[in-house]
């Protein structure tokens, strides 16, 4: 399953919403999750389930969808969420991520 | 608290074996699959394989099949990922992450990650 995210590169002025899409080549029903990554860090579960936060993750991000669309909304971007946002399929076990979207600085 | 801890960076030549470790702790290990990612420098992330601990079952992507190995030892919580022969192409960093759900056949989100190895091959 192929998973293509977009944009490439989102520019946003701090406290804007952003909204970030994932397309799958086929069906992952809601098995579709969202990871944040920063420069030398470990990428982080913000989102499980399409849309279900994971422990500790700020109410302003949500996800939605199903099927083969997806969207990670930030609400109103602080200056920690500047990163590299990934989806990620888990419909079968062969798991495959989206190329990611970076979320800079306007 | 439930953390995955890797080995440490290592600089090989092309054409050398290598094995790096993903040692769990915190839960109980041989319950959860435990997946390996790669991320070449600047680029994005790459699903390569999982093991469940507790049957040894290794599930690879077809990408990587035959050019990596990855096996558990559950006495000691650990999590292997290894190479017979090196390509320049494998530097990279390589994460070993837990997913967030026990059991199952592997296919779940990765709620806990290792802090990566950084690999590299050169001459």
């Amino acid at each position: 399953i192929v998973m293509t995210q977009s944009p490439a590169t989102l520019s946003v002025s701090p406290g804007e919403r952003a909204t970030l899409s994932c397309r799958a080549s086929q069906s992952v029903s809601s098995n579709l999750a969202w990871y944040q990554q920063k420069p030398g860090q470990a990428p982080r579960l913000l989102i499980y389930g399409a849309s279900t936060r994971a422990t500790g993750i700020p109410a302003r991000f949500s996800g939605s969808g199903s099927g083969t669309e997806f969207t990670l909304t930030i609400s109103s971007l602080q200056s920690e969420d500047f990163a590299v946002y990934y989806c990620q399929q888990y419909n079968s076990w062969r798991l495959t991520f989206g190329g990611g979207t970076k979320v800079e600085i306007k | 608290e439930v953390q995955l801890v890797q080995s440490g960076a290592e600089v090989k030549k092309p054409g050398e074996s290598l094995k790096i470790s993903c040692k769990g702790s915190g839960y109980r290990f041989s319950n959860y699959w435990i997946g390996w990612v790669r991320q070449v420098s600047g680029k994005g992330l790459e699903w390569m394989g999982i093991i469940y601990p507790g049957d040894s079952d290794t599930r690879y992507s077809p990408s990587f099949q035959g050019q990596v190995t990855i096996s558990a030892d559950k006495s000691i919580t650990t999590a292997y990922l290894q190479w017979s022969s090196l390509k320049a192409s494998d530097t990279a960093i390589y994460y070993c992450a837990r997913p967030t759900g026990g059991g199952g056949n592997g296919a779940d989100a990765f709620d806990i990650w290792g802090q990566g190895t950084m690999v590299t091959v050169s001459s």
